[in-house]
């Protein structure tokens, strides 16, 4: 059972406009969430996070929205460019979770591809 | 700081074969985890780590096993590679710190098994 899902494994943008990746989770427990980048042949580098407390968090081109009510999240870059064409990985996590803290629970990417 | 770093960057074993995966991180984080990255299956957590002597099975921890003899490595072994085995792997670390889930991550053992 998916407990992080992202329904869309590719998404295509043009150059300067807006990408809206999804994210959509099933564990209300979840009080934390985070977006990580992924090029080919690299690990994952950390994006973005928000707090359940919280309903958005900026970053330059990088916002991160949580609707709790919905369980979902999603993350908005404008302008997009060409460099940001990666896979992004949704993640969760909640702390008290019987000695695992800090696990993550990821979704299985979204390939974002900024066309020129 | 070199960060996270994994070796080796690839791989190729035969079916039945062992070997060592090592991951050093030099933040002096507690925690350590090793995922496996399969297309289209995201990241899944193998085995885990909450500090230097202690390990804990992931959702996918069949066929590895893991130690955590000092803090700043986390070693993955494989005792017999099978086919399935085939992935990317990958090693993270992180802080113990309540409400600080981000994780760093080092650049992937690529392994393949025939």
């Amino acid at each position: 059972d998916q407990q992080v899902k992202q329904n869309s494994p590719s998404l295509s943008v043009q150059e300067g406009r807006i990408s809206i990746l999804n994210c959509d989770y099933t564990n209300s427990m979840f009080d934390y969430f985070l977006w990580y980048k992924k090029y080919p042949a690299e690990g994952p580098t950390f994006l973005i996070s928000i707090s359940s407390i919280k309903d958005k968090n900026e970053d330059g081109r990088f916002t991160v929205f949580l609707n709790k009510s919905a369980k979902h999240l999603s993350l908005h870059i404008v302008p997009s460019q060409p460099g940001d064409s990666a896979v992004y990985f949704c993640a969760a996590g909640f702390w008290d979770y019987g000695g695992s803290q800090g696990n993550l629970i990821f979704g299985k990417g979204t390939k974002l591809s900024v066309k020129p | 700081n070199a960060g996270v770093t994994q070796t080796p960057k690839f791989r190729v074993l035969k079916t039945g074969q062992s070997m060592t995966l090592l991951c050093a991180q030099d933040m002096n984080h507690e925690y350590m985890y090793w995922y496996r990255q399969d297309p289209g299956m995201g990241l899944r957590l193998i085995h885990y780590s909450v500090g230097e002597g202690t390990t804990a099975k992931g959702e996918v921890p069949d066929g590895y096993n893991v130690s955590r003899l000092k803090k700043q490595n986390f070693l993955l072994g494989l005792e017999s590679a099978a086919p399935s085995q085939t992935s990317v792997y990958f090693c993270a670390s992180s802080y113990r710190t309540s409400g600080s889930y981000e994780q760093y991550f080092g650049p992937g053992t690529r392994l393949t098994v025939t």
